[in-house]
């Protein structure tokens, strides 16, 4: 089956400090990655399309510039918590869709736990 | 109204009983519907997914999706301790995105 790693699964930062976080799929080419957080007892919230080789499509009330995404190759995106302050802290998760069109189910990375002290 | 809602819980089953989870979504435009298993701490692991009325059966897990009623459902058959998780139902709109709405998930409790 589809394999998407995210690395890494847990990183504890400084306020003010930036982090990256890496999303990869092993075993298929992901023109589109999905970049999703997660605060304790609640659901899974979209901030963002990450598109191979174009910009990424942010959600309503997510800061652009303070989450930057990079989708640099089919494989590979990264999100860059950029001054993180500890409201920041929460469950990153990235995904990955495998197949074209709209049908194809979502295959979901390990998540990166962030703790912003 | 949120775009896919699903009963918080916590709903707590006996082990071997038949554990029924439910998920209503807004957007009559759905085209796909998937429900994911997540343990705490963990990322969603998929568990089915459904894009036809009717039910579509995996093992012990059985999918039943109703348009007209814009209503999905999830069947756990003969549910074990180890099901216990939270269940998330997702729904891929009709734009084509390939994004994913969640619910907020109901969390499962099977009593040994």
């Amino acid at each position: 089956g589809a394999v998407v790693s995210q690395h890494p699964s847990r990183v504890i930062c400084k306020s003010g400090t930036s982090v990256k976080i890496e999303c990869r799929s092993l075993d298929f080419q992901a023109t589109t990655m999905f970049w999703y957080r997660q605060f304790p007892k609640q659901s899974l919230m979209l901030m963002a399309t990450s598109n191979e080789g174009s910009k990424a499509t942010y959600e309503q009330g997510v800061e652009k510039d303070k989450f930057l995404i990079n989708h640099a190759s089919l494989t590979l995106s990264t999100l860059t918590v950029t001054s993180a302050h500890p409201e920041d802290s929460s469950f990153y998760i990235c995904s990955a869709t495998q197949g074209g069109g709209g049908g194809s189910p979502l295959h979901f990375g390990n998540g990166t736990r962030l703790t912003v002290t | 109204q949120k775009e896919v809602e699903q009963n918080s819980g916590p709903l707590s089953v006996p082990e071997g009983a038949i554990a029924s989870l439910n998920c209503t979504y807004s957007d009559r435009g759905s085209q796909s519907f998937f429900w994911y298993r997540q343990y705490s701490g963990k990322s969603p692991e998929l568990i089915m997914f459904i894009y036809s009325n009717g039910d579509k059966e995996d093992g012990r897990f059985t999918a039943q999706l109703n348009k007209a009623s814009q209503y999905v459902s999830l069947l756990i058959r003969d549910s074990q301790p180890s099901d216990s998780a939270t269940y998330l139902c997702a729904v891929k709109g009709g734009s084509n995105t390939g994004k994913l709405i969640f619910g907020q998930g109901t969390t499962l409790q099977v009593k040994p």
